[in-house]
């Protein structure tokens, strides 16, 4: 029984178009992100959600629009949908956040390929 | 913001030996995370640490604080263990509740029979 699950797992699609990627956890977590990482493996915070509430937009672009309909669900939004965007696009979850951390638990990962 | 480096970017061992991954930080943080990424494959959390030592299997991370650095030890290394292996800080709770990652860029680890 999958944790946090994401679909889809790869896309293609062409530029200028608008994509969603969906994401759900089973965990009973109150937050979520969206994590990206690029051709290099590089990953980096895109966003990040507590309770339904955005806490994190790191210098993202607006065409970028995450959609938290519930706690256990994080959406992806991206509009006009540009070369740069290709990557992989990682959800993850995590109880509440308190001081000494926590284990993050991540989904499989969006394959996005833009052409 | 915090500075994470991790060394080395690429390392091959032959099946049983015992291999060293470090992290280093440039800001106090609230705890230190070791994950692994099988090729295409998803990342899996291995270790939140914010004090001390921890152990599982074969895998065993470290901490120390003070110098801002931790090393993530792997013994009789097996070729399953081949992965990237990500070191990532979090800041601490942020106002109503997140908590920022900040990762490494990933250590290429090859475990040749």
């Amino acid at each position: 029984d999958t944790a946090v699950s994401q679909t889809p797992k790869y896309l293609v699609t062409q530029m200028g178009n608008d994509k969603s990627i969906k994401c759900e956890q089973n965990l009973g977590h109150d937050t979520m992100y969206w994590y990206k990482q690029d051709s290099k493996k590089f990953l980096k915070i895109m966003f990040s959600y507590n309770n339904k509430e955005l806490i994190i937009n790191e210098t993202v672009p607006n065409r970028f629009s995450p959609k938290s309909p519930d706690k256990a669900h994080l959406n992806l939004h991206i509009n006009s949908l540009e070369l740069g965007d290709s990557a992989v696009y990682f959800c993850a979850s995590s109880p509440a956040p308190r001081y000494g951390g926590y284990t993050i638990y991540f989904g499989e990962g969006s394959w996005l390929t833009v052409v | 913001k915090n500075e994470v480096e991790q060394s080395p970017q690429n390392l091959t061992a032959q099946e049983g030996e015992f291999i060293t991954i470090n992290c280093s930080y440039s800001v106090g943080i609230s705890a230190l995370h070791w994950l692994q990424q099988h090729p295409g494959g998803g990342i899996v959390s291995l270790f939140m640490l914010s004090s001390g030592k921890k152990k599982h299997g074969r895998l065993i991370a470290t901490i120390n604080i003070q110098e801002k650095h931790s090393s993530l030890h792997i013994t009789a290394s097996h070729p399953r263990d081949s992965a990237v292996y990500i070191c990532a800080v979090g800041d601490g709770p942020r106002g109503a509740g997140s908590y920022q990652l900040t990762f490494g860029k990933g250590t290429k680890l090859s475990v040749i029979p």
